[in-house]
């Protein structure tokens, strides 16, 4: 079956232009998160979905944001990019939240 | 708030010989999963230890659950270079600590490089 699939890849931007990432899980997996992956932080947790509700959000500031559609895919929006939020954005999906998620490829956002 | 620890951050070892991960939490957990990342790859799931004082194996894997279901640990018999890889332990939040549904606590891994 098909995997947790993440677009674009790469992403190149300037400093306060936004970005939109998008994310389809695997088809049923009804709770979709995503990750801030970098090299100081580690993996830091953004936010979950599950049947288009947020149920969790990570302490990151207002400018990340996100939600998900009736279908499940989900979107994540960073508006005023800051060189900061130059990372890789992983989305993953899980049957439910109590199970193992399985992530995306990933989009490495570079910001300059 | 929650925490959870990962030691060491980084191991060498020669092709044959042993690791060991371990992976404290600061609360009792209600399962813990296993990740391994490939070098400029992303995470994948590998295991989830549900019950106090599990053990589970896969392959050359081995990976334990302590009995406070605080603490767990992965351990590889005689490492292969494709054992090279960061490995993540995670755990979900509480509910004891408000709305943690969905949400993982990771570790901040174990970089393994394997010598040939």
């Amino acid at each position: 079956k098909a995997g947790v699939t993440q677009t674009p890849r790469y992403l190149i931007k300037t400093r306060g232009q936004q970005v939109t990432l998008s994310c389809s899980p695997i088809s049923g997996h009804r709770s979709v998160s995503w990750y801030q992956q970098t090299p100081g932080q580690g993996l830091q947790f953004l936010f979950e979905y599950f049947s288009e509700t947020q149920r969790n959000k990570g302490n990151f500031p207002g400018r990340f944001s996100g939600r998900q559609f009736s279908n499940s895919r989900s979107e994540m929006n960073v508006s005023t990019l800051e060189l900061g939020d130059s990372a890789l954005y992983l989305c993953a999906s899980s049957l439910t939240s109590s199970y193992g998620y399985t992530f995306g490829s990933g989009t490495r956002l570079t910001v300059v | 708030g929650q925490q959870v620890m990962q030691i060491p951050q980084y191991q060498h070892v020669q092709e044959g010989e042993d690791f060991t991960t371990y992976c404290n939490s600061s609360t009792t957990l209600s399962n813990i999963q296993w990740y391994k990342q490939r070098p400029g790859g992303h995470p994948v799931f590998l295991i989830q230890l549900v019950k106090s004082g599990e053990v589970k194996k896969q392959k050359r894997l081995t990976f334990q659950f302590g009995e406070a279901k605080k603490n767990s640990s992965l351990h590889i018999t005689a490492t292969q270079t494709t054992d090279v890889g960061t490995y993540f332990c995670a755990g979900p939040g509480t509910a004891d600590r408000g709305s943690t549904l969905g949400r993982l606590y990771f570790g901040r891994g174990t970089q393994l490089t394997v010598w040939p």
